[in-house]
């Protein structure tokens, strides 16, 4: 069965790292996403992308990157990590019809 | 920009009971989706109902109905005969036909009381 799986499940880092959270999915839905869960404010896009080569600034982006190399990948780079990253980060995938597939979460803690 | 509003941050019901969670959205376009999702304790994201704007008839999944008024840009979601399993997280979501981006509420969090 396709899915969309992220790793890790569970993090913890320090003040001014560089993480990557990875996004993998087997449906080749050209459209990925990332979210971020914090309390209060349900899910916030982060960043995305309609294919290949495509990324885009969702409404949180400061502090993150992502590349899309390939359909299936599009991992989730904190370039120096900060205490107000600490939150679940949700990856998502979508191909049109509004049918949206969503990863497990990775938790994050910055501390 | 569109936003999600969900103005019950907390509710629950007794166990078999019906209950109703409000969601009103804000957009001046006129072609999108409107969508329920479930997050247990688990943290997975699980869809429960999906809304076309463009159809007037309230889509429904089996106890899972939802009041669709357009014009009042109004999505609430009617779960009928609550079980201890809909305990849960919920957040009404927002999409637009032009991009694929989901804006979502804040979320309600349900209590099925036995």
């Amino acid at each position: 069965d396709a899915e969309i799986t992220q790793s890790p499940r569970h993090k913890i880092t320090e003040t001014g790292r560089q993480v990557t959270l990875a996004c993998h999915q087997t449906w080749n839905h050209n459209n990925m996403f990332w979210y971020r869960q914090d309390l209060g404010h349900g899910l916030r896009l982060i960043h995305y992308s309609y294919g290949v080569q495509d990324t885009n600034k969702g409404e949180v982006s400061d502090g993150y990157s992502v590349s899309r190399s390939n359909t299936e990948d599009l991992p989730l780079t904190l370039e120096s990590a900060a205490s107000s990253q600490t939150s679940v980060y949700f990856c998502a995938s979508s191909e049109g019809s509004g049918r949206t597939f969503f990863g497990q979460g990775t938790r994050l803690t910055v501390v | 920009a569109q936003t999600v509003t969900q103005s019950q941050p907390e509710m629950s019901v007794q166990e078999a009971e019906t209950v109703t969670l409000s969601c009103t959205y804000d957009t001046s376009e006129s072609n999108y989706y409107l969508f329920w999702y479930k997050q247990p304790p688990s943290r997975q994201m699980i869809l429960v109902i999906r809304q076309e704007a463009y159809k007037q008839q309230n889509a429904t999944e089996n106890r899972f109905s939802v009041n669709f008024q357009k014009a009042a840009k109004s999505f609430s979601l009617k779960i009928s005969d609550s079980q201890l399993g809909d305990t849960a997280m919920y957040f009404c979501a927002f999409m637009k036909h032009s991009n694929n981006d989901m804006r979502f509420g804040a979320g309600t969090r349900l209590t099925v009381k036995p």
